[in-house]
């Protein structure tokens, strides 16, 4: 089946601590994107990539890192400089960035710094 | 950006139609509307979207008011398995012919029976 596959699901994480959460697509979607997710809020854009080696940065991208090195695959390091990293984290592609068609969504990873 | 206003929440009993508005007044003449919605801990959910027609699926039926300042997500036979929260959202254009999608808080909509 395709679709979007990120993991871990739940990661905890020591303060001070670099970490980095997959995504992969097998749709041979164009454009890839991330979300963060805070309890009770809507989702903010923290990084998107239209093609293969390149990306930009979203409304939140301060602390965060990206690489788009594969087509399929886009993965988000959160860094130590990220002050309140403790969030769902939703992975999303698109057949190409400008496609009017719908946004496909991973099933979220679950960050919680201690 | 365009904004999008929604009701907090929303009842609906089991088999009933659920019609959930947003306001877009802002709104550009070739910005789309986007509907998703989303079960707690889950991915977010396409639903439909439209441009100034009505359109409807499998799913729901999106109604577009002639001046495309508001909308109303119609779900005709609600179930259970439709509480969730519901984002109304307007494509936003970013760079060239880039776009993103801005999800405000939603409506949670929460079906009983």
């Amino acid at each position: 089946d395709g679709g979007i596959t990120q993991s871990p699901k739940y990661l905890f994480r020591k303060e001070g601590q670099n970490v980095t959460l997959s995504c992969e697509q097998n749709l041979n979607h164009d454009a890839m994107y991330w979300y963060r997710q805070d309890p009770g809020q809507g989702l903010r854009l923290i990084y998107y990539s239209q093609i293969v080696n390149d990306f930009q940065k979203g409304d939140i991208a301060e602390g965060y890192s990206v690489s788009r090195e594969k087509k399929e695959s886009f993965p988000l390091t959160v860094t130590s400089a990220q002050k309140n990293p403790t969030a769902f984290y939703l992975c999303a592609s698109r057949a190409h960035v400008s496609n009017t068609g719908e946004l496909f969504f991973g099933e979220g990873s679950r960050l919680t710094v201690l | 950006d365009a904004k999008t206003t929604q009701p907090p929440s929303m009842d609906c009993a089991e088999g009933r139609a659920a019609n959930l508005p947003c306001n877009h007044s802002t709104i550009s003449g070739n910005e789309y509307v986007y509907w998703y919605r989303q079960i707690h801990s889950q991915g977010p959910q396409y639903i439909i979207h439209g441009l100034k027609n009505n359109e409807t699926n499998e799913m729901a039926s999106l109604i577009i008011t002639e001046d495309r300042k508001s909308s109303t997500l119609i779900l005709p036979h609600a179930t259970l398995r439709d509480t969730a929260v519901y984002y109304c959202i307007v494509r936003v254009s970013l760079t060239g012919t880039a776009s993103k999608l801005t999800f405000g808080t939603g409506t949670r909509l929460q079906v009983t029976l």
